[in-house]
């Protein structure tokens, strides 16, 4: 199984430009996560999907990330428009919410905003 | 506040030396914690969870409610174990919030 895949894997825009990522979760995840890793630091959530329905988005920044994630299984997250602290890898995550929860984490999507 | 702390952001040993990357956490509540190690190239992928208390790959971590500390060991580091590694705690909303990451490195 090719586990959570992710695309693009690089990705360079100059500023204002806009920018999507693509999850594709592992199949019978009904749990998809977006987070964000800065230079240096920890994952950090943005989004977290139960199936279609966004849960926990209290760390996306509205005005300018969108997400969505339609029937429940792919997902999307854009930047419109994109700026210099933008530039970050950007992961995805899947899971079977069950006792022994675990997110598979897809390779990331590493942008640079220029 | 959730808060993981890893103090170091680099821990550089020789093979066959004792190993321990430290985790403190703060949370409120009963804490589920975990380690995900990534290697150089590959993907975050999960290495343990404190609730199995389980050795992966010759891991242990033990998680200490007093010290809210869940620190990584391994007795003797092989050169294959260079990586980073993350603590994570599972948040009562199902939010994994991680450490700064340490990355380990290794000597032959």
């Amino acid at each position: 199984e090719a586990g959570v895949v992710q695309s693009p894997r690089y990705k360079i825009i100059e500023k204002k430009q806009p920018v999507a990522f693509w999850c594709n979760p592992i199949s019978g995840h009904n749990t998809l996560y977006w987070y964000r890793q800065n230079l240096g630091q920890g994952p950090e959530l943005l989004i977290r999907y139960e199936n279609e329905e966004a849960v926990d988005d209290s760390q996306l920044p509205k005005d300018r990330f969108s997400a969505e994630r339609l029937k429940g299984v792919d997902s999307t997250l854009k930047i419109q428009p994109a700026e210099l602290g933008d530039s970050a890898v950007y992961l995805c995550a899947s899971s079977l919410v069950t006792e022994n929860t675990e997110a598979f984490f897809g390779q990331g999507t590493r942008l640079t905003v220029v | 506040a959730q808060r993981v702390t890893q103090p170091e952001k680099l821990l550089s040993v020789f093979k066959g030396a004792p190993v321990e990357l430290k985790c403190n956490y703060s949370y409120s509540g009963s804490p589920e914690l975990f380690w995900y190690v990534q290697y150089s190239r590959q993907r975050l992928q999960l290495l343990l969870r404190h609730i199995s208390r389980e050795s992966i790959k010759g891991f242990t971590a033990d998680l200490n409610k007093g010290e809210t500390s869940f620190h990584l060991k391994k007795p003797f580091a092989q050169e294959e174990d260079s990586a980073m590694y993350y603590c994570a705690l599972l948040a009562l909303t199902d939010k994994l919030i991680f450490g700064t990451g340490t990355r380990l490195q290794v000597f032959p």
